[in-house]
């Protein structure tokens, strides 16, 4: 099984409401990333957020770790069409032996209506 | 935008064939990552790179092969096409390990 796994798989929301989406973990983290997927293209970095720290902002982004339940969201605050995307959470672990591995999650789909 | 490339961007080519999918990138980078995304979006790491003739096989049995002979260069080769071998193909780059990385558009391959 992956090391990040995200919830719920797919959200539709509308234009203006907060889309959150849940990535869990299993191993110790130096850093977990946040990163949007337009349909079609690469991903693209939003947020880092290190193993020390709870709470981070970016714009209408906001993210949380929990280390403790090995845990993150993102939220995403006044959602606008152009949120539609797939988002993915990435973990940097400890000990690895090539040292820090990016493991991506499943990923979130990410509908705004508007 | 980052400045990073793949070529081509659709591929489709028939079983047996050799393909080489490229990736440069301007950035000055060592550590590259080539990863293969299935159709349920998830990433699985096919290989890495982080320096010149330095190359590591990732978390997933790859077919594939990849070089680096130089800094900015990144390729991935199949020798012999086959149908299960369609998929989407994502290089990356980043400073340092662990960290931000750097996507290009990706290469979306099939193999009839």
């Amino acid at each position: 099984s992956q090391q990040g796994e995200e919830d719920p798989q797919a959200l539709s929301i509308q234009e203006g409401e907060n889309a959150t989406m849940n990535c869990s973990y299993k191993t110790s983290i130096n850093n977990l990333q946040w990163y949007r997927q337009n349909s079609g293209r690469g991903l693209v970095h939003l947020i880092l957020i290190r193993s020390n720290e709870r709470e981070k902002h970016s714009g209408r982004l906001r993210v949380t770790l929990d280390t403790s339940k090995k845990s993150s969201s993102l939220l995403i605050t006044a959602s606008r069409a152009a949120d539609t995307a797939s988002y993915f959470c990435a973990t940097a672990e400890v000990i690895k032996a090539a040292g820090n591995k990016l493991t991506f999650g499943g990923g979130t789909r990410v509908l705004v209506k508007p | 935008e980052a400045d990073i490339y793949q070529t081509p961007r659709y591929l489709v080519i028939g079983t047996g064939k050799k393909i080489t999918l490229e990736c440069s990138q301007t950035m000055g980078h060592d550590k590259m990552y080539w990863y293969q995304q299935d159709p349920g979006m998830e990433l699985h790491l096919i290989h890495y790179s982080y320096g010149v003739n330095s190359t590591e096989k990732g978390d997933l049995s790859s077919e594939s092969t990849v070089s680096r002979i130089r800094t900015e260069h990144f390729p991935l080769t199949l020798e012999s096409a086959r149908p299960s071998h369609t998929s989407q193909y994502l290089c990356a780059s980043s400073v340092n390990r662990g960290y931000e990385q750097y996507f290009g558009p990706g290469t979306r391959l099939t193999v009839t």
